[in-house]
């Protein structure tokens, strides 16, 4: 498919243990976005990478949380020595942005990977 | 900073009625998206309408179409004939249009849940 796509769907894990999770954004978009999402609640800005600039990272909530985007393209977001309060859903989306003549602004989002740590 | 509020955490329609979601946001910029996303139980947000603000024509999407008030800085959502697939979190997102501003970071709202009565 031509969309975003997120793997694990679903990830069950033991507190303490490290997670990584893949985000394969839309082939051509400059822009990925991480958020995490607890349940029933908003969006949380995690990390924005924007082309070959510097990764925003500002919203990572502790250094237990990284993430890479290898050759501008797919991105793993790693979570060391989960806790249980790291238990969300984490969306990954991508975009034109920046793209001049293709920016429409839209961000497209892939189906989330749900993380729960027992 | 940009800051999105949506002050009705959930709204109840009948099916077949005209509903109005609210969204009101702060920005000293003068160029910038809005938008307005949908997150059914599946899970995948989907993008519902995207308003520019150097447009004054309010954008429109079929049965939806948005209330945009530059001066205000207010976005409402307004659903017309409301169908049962309609039934989702909505969420009112902003970001700025230029990297001037000097980040393409999507500011969210906390969301609305639409619930659709047969």
């Amino acid at each position: 498919g031509a969309g975003v796509s997120q793997s694990p769907s679903n990830k069950v894990t033991e507190k303490g243990k490290d997670v990584e999770l893949r985000c394969d954004p839309i082939s051509g978009h400059t822009a990925l976005y991480w958020y995490r999402q607890s349940l029933g609640q908003g969006l949380e800005f995690l990390i924005y990478f924007q082309g070959n600039s510097a990764p925003d990272k500002s919203g990572l909530p502790s250094d237990r949380f990284s993430a890479e985007r290898t050759g501008g393209s797919v991105s793993t977001l790693t979570i060391q020595r989960t806790q249980q309060e790291d238990s969300a859903v984490y969306l990954c989306a991508s975009s034109r942005t920046g793209l001049a003549g293709a920016d429409t602004g839209e961000l497209f989002f892939g189906e989330g990977s749900r993380l729960t740590v027992l | 900073a940009q800051t999105v509020t949506q002050s009705q955490p959930e709204m109840s329609v009948q099916e077949a009625e005209t509903v109005t979601l609210s969204c009101t946001y702060d920005t000293s910029e003068s160029d910038y998206y809005l938008f307005w996303y949908k997150q059914p139980p599946s899970r995948q947000m989907i993008l519902v309408i995207r308003q520019e603000a150097y447009k004054q024509q309010n954008a429109t999407e079929n049965r939806f179409s948005v209330n945009f008030q530059k001066a205000a800085k207010s976005f409402s959502l307004k659903i017309s004939d409301s169908q049962l697939g309609d039934a989702a979190m909505y969420f009112c997102a902003y970001r700025s249009q230029h990297y001037t501003s000097g980040t393409y970071k999507y500011i969210f709202g906390t969301g609305t849940r639409l619930k659709v009565l047969a």
